[in-house]
């Protein structure tokens, strides 16, 4: 399948170590962050989202964190596996009807 | 898998031709976005359909346009094809008001 990001930061992980992946977003009036995940030859898969009146939400496996002072959001995978391999993008929203924004991306790579 | 498709998965085309790609979105979801995925770079929205009319474009020229029909299948169409066209097309589904958005699989432009 073709590559979605030739020339994008790539985070190599161990299989099993945690995982930290960060973006910087650039409205400070986004209201809504998803992070996604894409595989080679594959749409992105929605993964987890949180709202700005958060800080924290967890899902399986999954945490994101969001930090609205500095723009910042991250997602932390436990127990990376190479199925995570993949790339991933943070998306913002402002309001209901405004579209997603994506960050440049990230390439996770998995070590067996 | 999310339930939206697309096709065709693949196609190449010539400078100046015209291509029609069709998104079918998730049951129930009656608003559908396109965007654009060039390699190497987070997907650029073109524009969003609701209700069948047209409900927000991003930075596109008019040659890319849409419809989106009664059982909420939508079709991107494409005049006057360039090389840089070239790009990977998704489609995204969602309910009203509901900010998520699910992906289809996408359809690979080449324009040679």
């Amino acid at each position: 399948g073709e590559s979605v990001g030739l020339h994008l930061p790539t985070l190599s992980v161990q299989e099993g170590d945690n995982s930290i992946i960060n973006c910087a977003y650039s409205n400070s009036a986004s209201d809504y962050f998803i992070w996604y995940k894409q595989e080679s030859g594959k749409g992105p898969q929605f993964i987890i989202d949180i709202r700005s009146n958060m800080d924290k939400r967890q899902g399986q496996r999954v945490t994101v964190l969001l930090n609205k002072t500095v723009k910042h959001l991250s997602l932390q995978i436990a127990a990376t596996q190479p199925g995570d391999s993949a790339v991933y993008f943070c998306a913002e929203l402002y309001s209901g009807n405004t579209p997603l924004v994506f960050g440049k991306g990230t390439r996770l790579s998995v070590i067996a | 898998e999310t339930g939206v498709t697309q096709s065709p998965t693949h196609l190449i085309k010539t400078r100046g031709q015209q291509v029609t790609l069709r998104c079918s979105s998730q049951s129930g979801h009656n608003t559908v976005s396109w965007y654009q995925q060039a390699l190497g770079q987070g997907p650029q929205f073109i524009f969003q359909y609701y209700r069948e009319e047209e409900n927000g474009r991003g930075n596109f020229p008019p040659r890319f346009s849409g419809l989106q029909f009664p059982n909420y299948s939508s079709e991107l169409n494409v005049n006057a094809l360039e090389l840089d066209d070239s790009a990977l097309y998704l489609c995204a589904s969602s309910l009203p008001g509901i900010e998520t958005q699910y992906f289809g699989p996408g359809t690979r432009l080449l324009v040679l």
